[in-house]
């Protein structure tokens, strides 16, 4: 079993559309989790942290469920600019900043 | 604030050869990682290095090693090289736990 599994996609959405991505992580004693951002041919970046609370910034909305493993992104209002593949990220356990990565969700939005 | 900055950014080498692959971290950084994307993956952790030495290893054969600096910089040296190690190589820095800050990325192609 992976550590990070993502639906692989593609996502094919209108402009405006809403979106939400799914991950499941399997080391319940992980800590940090992330969503990266990584257009293509080009390195990951972080879009945003994802909190236990649950966070928003702008468009983008992240939830973590720990009971369950599992971590989404919302995304509302989707923008050409959006078609990225979309990386679920989480910090291994251990005492050092060690990232394993899903192998990616991509997202295509058409006019 | 200068980025992460990674050389070469494209390379060709036959099987068998050795590569080394550099990495100037963030201004203020102290930790480097190293990450292997092969296509349609998520990233691979390879290692880390914290104050010149290696802090952490991922499920990487020996033949792949690494540097770090005073200056914090490092390389990733990859000895006997197979086509399989055929990959973008990804470097990021980071100040202890903070979130990781990537670089343009090396993209090696072994024939």
């Amino acid at each position: 079993r992976k550590e990070v599994e993502q639906d692989p996609g593609p996502f094919n959405v209108p402009e405006g559309a809403t979106v939400a991505f799914n991950c499941t992580y399997s080391n319940s004693a992980s800590q940090s989790f992330f969503w990266y951002r990584q257009d293509c041919r080009k390195e990951p970046k972080l879009l945003m942290s994802v909190y236990s609370s649950g966070n928003e910034d702008g468009r983008f909305t992240a939830q973590l469920n720990r009971a369950s493993q599992y971590i989404s992104l919302l995304i509302r209002d989707s923008k050409l600019s959006d078609s990225a593949t979309y990386l679920c990220v989480v910090n291994s356990p251990g005492g050092y900043n060690k990232l394993i990565f899903g192998a990616g969700t991509r997202l295509a939005v058409h006019p | 604030e200068t980025g992460v900055t990674q050389s070469p950014t494209h390379l060709i080498k036959t099987r068998g050869q050795q590569v080394t692959l550099r990495c100037s971290s963030q201004s203020g950084h102290n930790t480097v990682s190293w990450y292997q994307q092969a296509l349609g993956q998520g990233p691979q952790f390879i290692f880390q290095y914290y104050r010149e030495e290696e802090n952490g290893r991922g499920n990487f054969p020996p033949r792949f090693s690494g540097l770090q600096f005073p200056n914090y910089s490092s390389e990733l040296n990859v000895n006997a090289l197979e086509l399989d190690d055929s990959a973008l190589y990804l470097c990021a820095s980071s100040l202890s736990n903070s979130p990781l800050h990537f670089g343009n990325g090396t993209r090696l192609t072994v024939t």
